[in-house]
């Protein structure tokens, strides 16, 4: 199976900070990375498709760029509403879909 | 507006059995394949199954091959997971989920293993 390794686990930032996060795959995934935003008691919310496509909706402040097995979520200027959860996810091989274990993006 | 609405969840002793199902409503279900990620508490998301729109490709993580089986209904726009011989750690969150990617998700139905 293809595992997806993130990083930092948590990241403190603040308001308007720009802050990015890593994903690694063991094996190259092409462009089929997604990322997810999670808030407590909330079901996650789908970011980015195929590495750097925004879904419906998402704020032009979130950005996805890699492919092969380095990818990076970029969130240029912190908004209080973007402290949560966050997981990439590769879907190369729909026999086995694999999250990141997560980053915790909390408020300095 | 695309809602997806789990159901059957709940608390069983190891070994038993549970079906979850979740209605799909506001979007064209058929053609879409469909998946089952769950969430341990205070853990990370783990893709449970998938199975694509005519139900012709399904596939499992391996802690749960052999116990889990998805399904669909696509003249009822349902999903199902069929799950036997269950442990204390499939205790978790049950979403289901249209896709990969998951563009929309259920609410979650929880489904805890203890005696």
């Amino acid at each position: 199976d293809i595992q997806m390794t993130q990083s930092p686990s948590t990241l403190s930032a603040s308001v308007g900070d720009r802050v990015t996060i890593t994903c690694r795959a063991s094996q190259s995934i092409s462009s089929w990375l997604a990322w997810y935003q999670q808030k407590p008691g909330k079901a996650p919310k789908l970011l980015i498709y195929k590495a750097s496509s925004l879904d419906i909706e998402v704020p032009s402040r979130f950005s996805g760029s890699g492919s092969g097995t380095e990818f990076t979520l970029t969130i240029s200027s912190l908004q209080p509403d973007d402290f949560a959860t966050y997981y990439c996810q590769q879907y190369e091989s729909y026999s086995a879909v694999t999250f990141g274990q997560g980053t915790k993006l909390e408020i300095k | 507006e695309v809602q997806l609405l789990e159901s059957g969840g709940g608390l069983v002793q190891p070994g038993g059995s549970l079906r979850l199902s979740c209605a799909a409503s506001g979007f064209t279900f058929s053609p879409y394949a469909m998946s089952w990620v769950r969430q341990a508490p205070g853990k990370g998301l783990e893709w449970v199954s998938s199975i694509s729109g005519r139900g012709d490709s399904i596939y499992y993580a391996d802690s749960v091959k052999g116990r889990f089986t998805i399904s669909r209904d696509n003249s009822k726009n349902t999903l199902y997971l069929q799950m036997n011989t269950l442990r204390v750690e499939d205790t978790a969150l049950y979403y289901c989920a249209k896709g990969p990617p998951f563009n929309y998700w259920g609410q979650g139905t929880l489904v805890t293993v203890s005696s």
